[in-house]
């Protein structure tokens, strides 16, 4: 079952804060985080491990709640490099070979 | 800096007809991956390949889905008969080794069935 994002869209200024979210119904291991420009391939952010842990990556940085099995991205005074669609992707088990991802938040930063 | 590498980009193919999709993954990479988009979709999970068998595949991946690794560089995919649904773009991913968890995609490959 695929993990569920919220919100769908969002559009922000230059500058404005955003948090993405990521629920799953199943015990997760991980959560990874991508970001896909346009027409391009899916880079990856970062993972987030089971065990609560919070990381960073610039102004970008995220969370994973062990008991409410969420994680939660946050962009920090977004800039314009920061749009594209958000994916996350849940792991069940360490080596379980098998990541699924959610449907996407599409983020747009106007000037 | 590696990346992986994907041919062709844009492929157009009749229903009916076979496929393959080809992928050079990162040098010293051991595990590698298969996805699909559909446009304006999620990406979709295929198969994860390593120490030359399939790991993991999904669903989507039947029959008429194959991998192989004929050499040491290459890793493609397979579509024997294709169906109009099978349009999509194709992700190739590698990743360095089991306790490296990024996974990296290639540009994919936008498969066309008419």
């Amino acid at each position: 079952q695929q993990p569920v994002q919220s919100p769908q869209a969002v559009i922000l200024r230059e500058g404005e804060d955003a948090v993405i979210n990521c629920s799953s119904s199943k015990a997760l291991y991980s959560v990874h985080w991508y970001r896909q420009k346009h027409g391009e391939a899916p880079v990856f952010l970062m993972i987030l491990l089971k065990g609560g842990e919070q990381k960073g990556h610039e102004k970008i940085s995220a969370s994973f709640n062990e008991k409410k099995q969420q994680s939660s991205l946050y962009l920090t005074a977004s800039q314009l490099s920061y749009s594209g669609t958000y994916f996350c992707g849940t792991e069940l088990n360490f080596g379980n070979e098998k990541l699924t991802f959610g449907t996407g938040t599409r983020l747009t930063i106007i000037p | 800096e590696p990346e992986v590498t994907q041919t062709p980009s844009h492929q157009v193919t009749q229903m009916g007809q076979e496929v393959i999709l080809r992928c050079v993954p990162i040098s010293n990479h051991l595990y590698f991956y298969w996805y699909r988009q559909i446009l304006g979709q999620k990406v979709e999970f295929l198969v994860s390949f390593y120490n030359n068998e399939i790991s993991e595949k999904s669903e989507i991946f039947d029959d008429q889905f194959s991998v192989e690794r004929p050499d040491g560089s290459n890793f493609t995919l397979k579509i024997r008969s294709t169906k109009l649904e099978d349009s999509a773009m194709y992700f190739c991913a590698s990743r360095a080794d089991r306790i490296s968890y990024e996974q990296y995609f290639g540009p994919g490959t936008r498969l066309t069935v008419t």
